[in-house]
Parts: structure tokens; C-alpha cells; sequence
């Protein structure tokens, strides 16, 4: 299976600390992406680093790719409350045809 | 732009009746999908169109479910008779090809009691 997963599972952190969150996979990928699901919401779309990129930044978000160990990691930077949410990893398999594949999500609690 | 119209959405029926789930994709987009998100499975891909034509409907669990997308603005997924093992968040997403980012709209609770 292409999925991918994430860990932690769950993870709590106080307001201004940095929340690091890892995806592994398992084949060759065209390009990886970061979701977040505020509870009871639909899923959006934070980014999207492709096979050849190692790191990618938008924001206070920080995403790094090593295709060689088949994982990325997401990194926020000084968490807010609203920053608290589910987190999924999305991978497209590298060759033909593929859609998006989900992992089960870390669900990241940001305390005041 | 208003994003992706998912109705509705809320749903409680009663076990053996028909549900009918309603997606409006984003202007443009000529890929929409349906996904079906549970507390144990995840988030799991249902069927894929393209252009309006189904290309994937692997994720369908039985002949129960069926989905449609008579024009590019408008796709339905069908339930038909529901049960309770089908309550769960159904989300429509569309996007400009497959292995593109997703918009996702707000998603269908649906209970089935």
C-alpha cells in the first residue's frame, strides 16, 4: 500500500512551542502533501512538496522530504491555539495513474 | 469563489431507506471525488471522476453505493438501502488532475439508525 502514516498518533504542546509531526511511506512517489482538519470540517490543503524538492516553507510551516528514508516531516513554528487540528499526510505514487492516499492523521492539541 | 457545496449537511435516516449525498466541485476542476472518513478506517477514496466519466470506483464497498456526475458541476452519491455500518462523514473533493491538491468541501454526516 502507497499510505502513508503518521506520528504521533496525538500530541499536546503549550502555545509558542514548535509541533513536529513525521509521514512514512512506502513507493515511489510523485509528490507529497500536508492536510489539516479543524474538527468537524473538511480537510485543507496546507502544501504539496514534490520528489525532486527537499524542503518547502509557507508561513510558520516548514515541510522537509527525504525520499531516500521514504518520509517528510511538518514542522509549525511557534504553535497558536488554532493551529490545534488534525494533521494527515497525502502521498501520488510515482508512475501512472494514482490519486491521493491518506494517512489515519495526528491529532495535534495547542494548550493556551 | 463559494469552494466546494457538499449538501446536506446532516443526515439521519432510518435503516433501509435511500440517501442521496449532493456535491457542487469548484469551477474548473475536472477531477471530483468521493471520500468516506470513519474513526476506524480513516479517510478512504470511494470513486474518482474525470471529465465526468468514473475512473475509479474501486473504493465503492458494494453495489449498494452508486455515484453519478451528470455535468461538471454536479456529482450525487447514492446509498441504496442504507445501513447502519455506512453511518460516517462523507466528503466531495475536486481538483485540477488527481495527484494535484484537493479542495474538500464541509462533508455529509450521515446517520443511519
Amino acid at each position: 500500500s502507497q499510505q502513508g502514516e503518521e506520528d504521533p498518533q496525538a500530541l499536546s504542546i503549550q502555545e509558542g512551542e514548535n509541533a513536529t509531526m513525521n509521514c512514512s511511506y512506502k513507493t515511489s512517489i510523485n509528490n507529497l502533501q500536508w492536510y489539516r482538519q479543524n474538527s468537524g470540517r473538511g480537510l485543507v490543503h496546507l502544501i504539496l512538496i514534490r520528489s525532486n524538492e527537499r524542503e518547502k516553507h509557507s508561513g510558520r510551516l516548514r515541510v522537509t522530504l527525504d525520499t531516500s528514508k521514504k518520509s517528510s516531516s511538518l514542522l509549525i513554528t511557534a504553535s497558536r491555539a488554532a493551529d490545534t487540528a488534525s494533521y494527515f499526510c497525502a502521498t501520488a505514487a510515482g508512475s501512472g495513474y494514482s490519486t491521493l492516499t491518506f494517512g489515519k492523521g495526528t491529532m495535534l492539541l495547542v494548550s493556551p | 469563489d463559494a469552494g466546494v457545496i457538499q449538501s446536506p449537511r446532516h443526515e439521519v435516516t432510518e435503516m433501509g431507506q435511500e440517501v442521496t449525498l449532493r456535491c457542487k466541485p469548484i469551477s474548473g476542476h475536472n477531477s471530483l471525488f468521493w471520500y468516506r472518513q470513519t474513526m476506524m478506517r480513516g479517510l478512504e477514496l470511494l470513486i474518482y471522476f474525470n471529465n465526468n466519466v468514473p475512473i475509479d470506483d474501486s473504493g465503492m464497498p458494494e453495489d449498494r453505493f452508486s455515484a453519478k456526475m451528470p455535468n461538471a458541476s454536479f456529482s450525487t452519491l447514492k446509498i441504496q438501502p442504507s445501513e447502519p455500518r455506512d453511518s460516517a462523514v462523507y466528503f466531495c473533493a475536486s481538483s485540477l488532475s488527481e495527484k494535484e491538491k484537493l479542495f474538500f468541501g464541509s462533508g455529509t454526516q450521515l446517520s443511519v439508525l
